[in-house]
């Protein structure tokens, strides 16, 4: 069965340091999404890619995230300076697009900024 | 704004007794329903949604969920829970026809043996 890859499964970083996370959606999913998920709550939009094109970043704190899927297939959230609220579950998720609804996730990367 | 709630932060449940997970969504229209499960450290599993047609749809794992327009509800059930459902369930709407999720906060689900 095809899945979400999302490496690595666990980052710890210092506070100012850069991160990146990369997430290989399902082969043919068009939509790809980043979510962050804190302890304790449900995940939250970060940012929508439909192919390399981002449909929603608005909740993305672009001061110091970024994120990209330039040939639309996987995909890049960096985070530069991590700072100690930027502790989370970061996770990714496809879906096929056209009309479909269903989004797939991965194993998420656990995030610890110390 | 779009909201959903799932007003049980914390269940626990003998193994073999019934279960019950509260999920309740504020939109004027009909939305699209799911309902996720995520075991510690993992990411969610699709256990089942609902987009029309039938109230009563059936998922994976042997669970079900009730779709009620009138309480804008939609609750999550097993008859019989196994030890091996202890996670967290997640309850996600998608109400703005621009493919997104809002998820609630989450019930997290003990089986006592």
């Amino acid at each position: 069965e095809a899945e979400v890859a999302q490496s690595p499964r666990y980052k710890i970083t210092e506070k100012s340091q850069a991160v990146a996370f990369w997430c290989d959606p399902i082969s043919g999913h068009a939509t790809l999404y980043w979510y962050r998920q804190i302890l304790g709550q449900g995940p939250e939009l970060l940012v929508q890619f439909q192919d390399e094109s981002v449909v929603d970043d608005s909740q993305l704190p672009k001061d110091r995230f970024s994120a990209e899927r330039l040939k639309g297939v996987d995909s890049t959230l960096k985070i530069q300076p991590a700072e100690l609220g930027d502790s989370a579950m970061y996770l990714c998720a496809s879906s096929l697009g056209q009309g479909s609804r269903e989004q797939y996730f991965g194993p998420g990367t656990r995030l610890t900024v110390t | 704004a779009q909201s959903v709630t799932q007003p049980d932060i914390h269940i626990t449940v003998s193994e073999g007794a019934s279960l019950e997970l509260r999920c309740n969504y504020s939109y004027g229209a009909t939305p699209y329903l799911f309902w996720y499960v995520q075991s510690p450290g993992q990411g969610l599993q699709l256990l089942l949604k609902y987009f029309s047609g039938d109230t009563l749809v059936q998922g994976i794992k042997g669970f079900e969920a009730e779709f009620k327009r009138s309480q804008s509800s939609f609750n999550l059930r097993k008859p019989s829970v196994h030890w091996s459902d202890a996670a967290e369930y997640f309850c996600a709407v998608d109400t703005s026809g621009t493919y997104k999720y809002i998820f609630g906060t989450g019930t997290r689900l003990k089986v006592l043996a």
